[in-house]
């Protein structure tokens, strides 16, 4: 079965920087383009980055564009969130998230999350 | 402030019939499909509808989406108390910076 299991969330003062991990299991993880969304205490969910399962292509939300860096190792099974120049209103459960779109045929057309994690929650405070 | 626009709050009573509205633009509900995602209090999202009217495996035909335009609805039929949750409506943007997902900002459901 699908496994996502994130790690490294934490406490870290304004400006500070943070690299989160997302360990797949249970899926080809070298077919799959994977995401970040976070959800803010109390708030709505916000998509944050997409990448390809090839890596070739990144994009993200403009809220973190700059700052933000996702990669991944398809030799590990793992996807990141480099996460530099924190602030306050990152606060929020980091969930990783499985795009649906098998590409082991090379072509693909990403659409919605299939798989979530449970989320690591990141918390920006002096 | 989010792009797509959905209502703060719905509710309705056992049995009855809700209906849940997502608002966007030509560049995202307007050429795109919209999804719907339904996260339980103190749990990750599940997917609920894909394609603006599809249905995963195990989602229970309750459960209907449609779309028109620039707008979408979620539809629950037969209310249950374990419909109370949280409701997002989702697709993709062609924005000018980047294909990017934007999200509603939810819509807390409430069974009476």
């Amino acid at each position: 079965q699908v496994q996502l299991v994130e790690s490294g969330g934490g406490v870290v003062q304004p400006g500070g920087s943070l690299r989160l991990s997302c360990a797949a299991s249970g899926f080809t993880f070298s077919s799959y383009g994977m995401h970040w969304v976070r959800q803010a205490p109390g708030k709505g969910l916000e998509w944050v980055a997409f990448i390809r399962y090839d890596g070739s292509n990144k994009y993200y939300a403009d809220s973190v564009k700059g700052r933000f860096t996702i990669s991944r190792d398809n030799s590990k099974n793992t996807l990141y969130l480099q996460m530099n120049s924190l602030r306050a209103e990152d606060t929020a459960v980091y969930y990783c998230a499985k795009d649906n779109a098998d590409c082991s045929g090379g072509s693909c057309y990403s659409e919605y999350f299939d798989y979530w994690g449970q989320g690591t929650l990141v918390t920006v405070s002096s | 402030q989010s792009v797509l626009t959905q209502p703060p709050s719905a509710s309705g009573t056992p049995g009855q019939r809700v209906t849940i509205s997502c608002s966007g633009s030509s560049s995202n509900i307007g050429s795109n499909y919209v999804y719907w995602y339904q996260q339980l209090p103190g749990t990750a999202p599940k997917l609920l509808i894909y394609r603006n009217n599809q249905r995963p495996s195990g989602v229970p035909d309750r459960f209907s989406g449609s779309k028109s335009g620039t707008s979408a609805s979620l539809a629950i039929s037969g209310l249950r108390s374990e419909d109370e949750a949280d409701y997002y409506c989702a697709a993709w943007d062609d924005s000018l910076s980047g294909p990017k997902v934007v999200f509603g900002g939810g819509t807390k459901l409430t069974v009476l």
